[in-house]
C-alpha cells in the first residue's frame, strides 16, 4: 500500500478556503486516493474519492495533477463544524477487499 | 436503518479480563475492520475480514482475537495478553459493488471506548 505524508495540523477561519495536500509518491497504477472526515469521539466518515484530475461533491473538491504522486482536498468557506481530523488513503478499490490503512491525518482547526 | 451498530459504548474492564466488544452490521457488507484508536493519534488496524469464516491480521493484533461466523457480525474480543487496552475501538465495513467492479467507502460504526480499571 502506498505510504501517505499530510501535514499534521493547519488552522484557518471561518469563510475561508482550505486546501490540505497529501503526498503519496509510491502511489501504484489501480490505487484510488480517498479522503476521510473525523469528528472526536466518532467513526470516520467518507468525504470523497477519485483516481485523476478533478473530482467534485456537494462536500468538497479533490485535484489529483497528472503524476497522482500527490493530491489536494479542497473544502470550500469552510465553517466552525468542519473542525475535525481529515485522513487520506491510498489504495486499490478494484482488486478485492485490502487493507485499509489510516494514518495520523490532518487536524483542522477553524476559528471564528 | 441500515447501518453499522457497535456496542457497548462505554466498557470498563478490570486487569486480567477478557472482554468482547460487538460489531453488527445490516447493510450485507462483505468487508468488515477493526480498528484501535488513541487520544490524538490515528487508527490503526487489528483485524480485517473480507468473507465469511476468514480474517487477517492487521498492524496490531497481539492481544486480539476475533470471529466471523455470520457475515452481519464480526466481534472483538480483547483478550489479558492485552497489555493496553484502554482506547477508543472502531468498527467498519464495506462491500463490493458489482456494477462499477470496486469496493465502496467504508462506513463506520460509532465506536466503543474501552477502559480498564
Amino acid at each position: 500500500l502506498a505510504k501517505t505524508t499530510q501535514p499534521i495540523s493547519m488552522d484557518s477561519y471561518e469563510g475561508q478556503e482550505v486546501n490540505i495536500t497529501c503526498s503519496h509518491n509510491n502511489i501504484a497504477t489501480n490505487d484510488y486516493i480517498t479522503w476521510y472526515q473525523q469528528f472526536p469521539s466518532q467513526g470516520p466518515r467518507f468525504i470523497i474519492q477519485g483516481y485523476k484530475t478533478k473530482v467534485t461533491n456537494e462536500v468538497a473538491s479533490l485535484f489529483i495533477p497528472a503524476d497522482r504522486k500527490s493530491s489536494t482536498l479542497s473544502l470550500p468557506r469552510v465553517s466552525l463544524s468542519d473542525t475535525a481530523v481529515y485522513y487520506c488513503l491510498v489504495g486499490p478499490m478494484n482488486t478485492g477487499f485490502q487493507k485499509l490503512v489510516f494514518g495520523t491525518g490532518t487536524r483542522l482547526l477553524v476559528s471564528p | 436503518d441500515g447501518g453499522i451498530t457497535q456496542s457497548p459504548k462505554y466498557l470498563f474492564r478490570k486487569e486480567g479480563q477478557n472482554v468482547t466488544l460487538s460489531c453488527e452490521q445490516n447493510l450485507n457488507h462483505d468487508a468488515m475492520y477493526w480498528y484501535r484508536q488513541d487520544p490524538g493519534q490515528g487508527l490503526r488496524l487489528i483485524y480485517y475480514s473480507q468473507i465469511v469464516n476468514d480474517f487477517q491480521k492487521g498492524d496490531i493484533a497481539e492481544g486480539y482475537s476475533v470471529s466471523r461466523e455470520k457475515k452481519e457480525s464480526f466481534p472483538l474480543t480483547v483478550t489479558s495478553a492485552q497489555k493496553n487496552p484502554t482506547a477508543f475501538y472502531l468498527c467498519a465495513s464495506r462491500r463490493w459493488d458489482s456494477h462499477l467492479s470496486m469496493n465502496t467507502e467504508a462506513f463506520f460504526g460509532q465506536g466503543t471506548r474501552l477502559t480498564v480499571v
